[in-house]
């Protein structure tokens, strides 16, 4: 059982659409964080979000902590090809925990 | 810097052999961690060092795996006895650990593991 639960598992949109990744856990966090994995290479972290509550944006990324501290999502606005790739959220502790993903494809 | 770098990229084996990746991590990091991603999951983590002492092993390490920092740089993950169960890719990250730092852990590029 995962303790992060990632929804949808999978999403294909068209270039210049928006899009929201959903990250849900029954447990209580101090923090989360988002990464962002390509084929073939290691996940690179966006963000960490620590107050419940929390709007934290990266260029046209929106990243929200649910105001309980139990979910966090991710909001692409105007989604490029460049933002294809599989985007991870892990509890942020010594040794990372994460959901299984949701997997991206932005479509020219 | 040129970040976490792992070698090989890409492994095939067949069960029954025995293999060994490498990591070397972020300069003066303290740090490292192996962690191992099967398809459509995210990366599960297995191990990590501070320095060169081995703090935690995950259950999913049997004792087919073992992994090494002896000089609290570059670390060893050797799998004995391959399964095709194995197969996955294997990522370590290091991060610095201290006053003043946020322990956010940079990932190599991953060595793929597929075992025939």
């Amino acid at each position: 059982t995962q303790l992060l639960e990632q929804s949808p598992q999978f999403l294909s949109i068209q270039e210049g659409e928006n899009l929201t990744v959903y990250c849900n856990s029954s447990s209580v966090f101090s923090s989360l964080q988002w990464y962002r994995q390509e084929p073939g290479e290691g996940p690179v972290l966006l963000v960490t979000v620590v107050t419940g509550g929390e709007v934290k944006k990266l260029k046209r990324l929106t990243f929200q902590f649910g105001d309980a501290r139990k979910d966090s999502s991710l909001h692409i606005t105007a989604a490029q090809p460049g933002d294809t790739g599989l985007y991870l959220c892990c509890t942020n502790d010594y040794k990372l925990s994460f959901g299984a993903g949701t997997t991206v494809t932005v479509r020219a | 810097d040129t970040g976490v770098s792992q070698d090989p990229r890409h492994k095939i084996t067949k069960r029954g052999q025995n293999v060994t990746f490498r990591c070397d991590p972020i300069s003066e990091h303290n740090r490292l961690y192996w962690y191992r991603q099967t398809l459509g999951q995210g990366p599960e983590f297995l191990t990590y060092f501070q320095n060169e002492a081995q703090l935690e092993k995950s259950r999913l390490l049997s004792d087919r795996f073992s992994a090494e920092r002896p000089k609290g740089s570059f670390s060893t993950l050797e799998i004995q006895r391959t399964e095709q169960g194995d197969s996955a890719m294997y990522l370590c990250a290091s991060s610095l650990v201290g006053a003043g730092t946020t322990d956010t852990q940079y990932f190599g590029p991953g060595t793929r593991l597929t075992v025939l």
